[in-house]
């Protein structure tokens, strides 16, 4: 495997499930990120860690828990969610918080 | 407060035609960084160029251009003989100094019809 990857694809959940978001990243990179992305609306960060310290979390509901085990993973854990969560959440990993990011093919997650 | 505006919401081109897509940035620091990504239907957002505040160069990568302009806050991309793989969402993004949040613009979905 190559660059950053995302599992699953596709995610179906009811609103009382727990489900998590998988990223990781083959690149050597110390920083990663998630962001969200809706329908007609720019991307959103959502959170950034860096050499596995959480360093920005954008007001982002506590529903979304984000954990970052190493520099490779990174995780997005998801409970009660709403339909309005639904979207395209990426993953993207940068060599330091200044460099550019390389994105992941994202999860489109739809909330039932 | 960052801002970026990218007017064009969607772009139809005839494959071979050369297309601009605009990009105006807002910002108060002097030093800044801006970026293009490309977002096919695959999904995954691709790099495509980051360019730094002190460096008003224009760009050439193959047939893909860069005209960066301070005076104007625009950081446009040009597509020479566009072809039909080059459909996708095109963004816009700022970064600001040493923060790392990137401040995206809404893309511009651009379609090259055969």
């Amino acid at each position: 495997e190559t660059g950053v990857t995302q599992t699953p694809r596709h995610l179906v959940m009811g609103m009382t499930n727990k489900k998590s978001l998988k990223c990781e990243q083959h690149l050597g990179h110390n920083a990663m990120y998630w962001y969200k992305q809706s329908a007609k609306k720019p991307l959103e960060l959502m959170f950034v860690y860096s050499l596995e310290e959480r360093v920005e979390n954008n007001s982002v509901p506590s529903r979304f828990s984000p954990e970052c085990p190493n520099s490779s993973h990174l995780f997005l854990h998801l409970h009660t969610l709403q339909p309005e969560d639904s979207a395209l959440y990426l993953c993207a990993s940068s060599f330091g918080l200044v460099d550019e990011q390389f994105f992941g093919p994202g999860t489109r997650l739809t909330v039932l | 407060a960052q801002k970026v505006t990218q007017a064009q919401t969607e772009i139809s081109v005839v494959e071979k035609e050369d297309v601009t897509l605009d990009c105006v940035y807002e910002t108060r620091d002097t030093t800044y960084y801006l970026f293009w990504y490309k977002q096919p239907p695959s999904g995954e957002l691709v790099f495509l160029i980051r360019r730094n505040s002190f460096d008003e160069q224009n760009e050439i990568s193959g047939r893909y251009s860069w005209n960066f302009q301070k005076s104007t806050s625009s950081f446009n991309f040009t597509i020479t003989a566009s072809q039909v793989v080059d459909s996708a969402v095109y963004f816009c993004a700022l970064r600001v100094g040493a923060n790392s949040k990137l401040t995206f613009g809404k893309g511009i979905t651009l379609s090259v019809r055969p």
